[in-house]
């Protein structure tokens, strides 16, 4: 059974950059499309962008065009969320998410890792 | 951009009522691509529907999903324990967007 196994909590500066692994363990990686969402303490649910490996193409939320970078490693079946120029309201959990498909950009997402806490303070 | 709006923003219900949930798009939705998530406190979401009103593999059937256009509705017909949570809509027939959540707390 496919599993999403996040890398662990990662305290930054701000102006810094953050990069965060998503590895998914048990199955097939690149028929699949890979996302990130974060979530800010006691808020809701914000899509930042995702990745389909086998082409591979990538789709991100227009808030964050500018300052993330999403790729993955087909050989190590991970995905990868760069986060640049960290600020204050970028402390949230940032979670990988996979839908189940990788023919088009409609994505809705079946299985969710565990999260990682990133947390940016001077 | 699609902005949804759930309401109400928190439910209070006693297991075994009825809980009814809405989102609403600021447009209308292409091909009903909404989906449901339910949210337990440190946890991940977990997917309950997807395209409007198709239960996720393993949703127990209390859950039902409704609605298309621009008005939607999440049913858990009989509330169990476990179903106190927040449930988020989520859009992706335009970019990706969820909505603010709705918190179905205990009386």
């Amino acid at each position: 059974q496919v599993q999403l196994v996040q890398s662990g909590a990662e305290v930054k500066k701000p102006g810094s950059s953050v990069k965060v692994s998503c590895k998914a363990s048990g199955g097939t990686f690149s028929s699949y499309a890979l996302n990130w969402v974060r979530q800010a303490p006691g808020q809701g649910l914000e899509w930042m962008g995702g990745i389909i490996p086998i082409f591979p193409a990538t789709n991100y939320a227009q808030k964050f065009q500018d300052r993330v970078t999403i790729t993955a490693d087909e050989s190590t079946a991970t995905a990868y969320m760069e986060l640049r120029s960290l600020r204050s309201e970028d402390t949230a959990v940032y979670y990988c998410a996979r839908y189940p498909g990788s023919g088009t950009f409609n994505w809705y997402f079946d299985l969710w890792g565990r999260g990682t806490l990133v947390t940016v303070s001077s | 951009e699609i902005v949804l709006t759930q309401s109400p923003a928190a439910l209070s219900l006693s297991p075994g009522e009825r809980a009814t949930l809405s989102c609403g798009a600021s447009q209308t939705l292409s091909s009903n691509y909404l989906a449901w998530y339910q949210q337990r406190p440190g946890l991940a979401p977990r997917l309950l529907i997807y395209d409007a009103s198709t239960r996720a593999t393993g949703v127990p059937d209390r859950f039902s999903g409704s609605g298309f256009a621009t008005d939607f509705t999440l049913t858990i017909s009989r509330l169990e324990p476990e179903d106190f949570a927040v449930y988020y809509c989520q859009q992706y027939g335009d970019s990706l967007s969820f909505g603010g959540g709705t918190k179905v707390e205990i009386k």
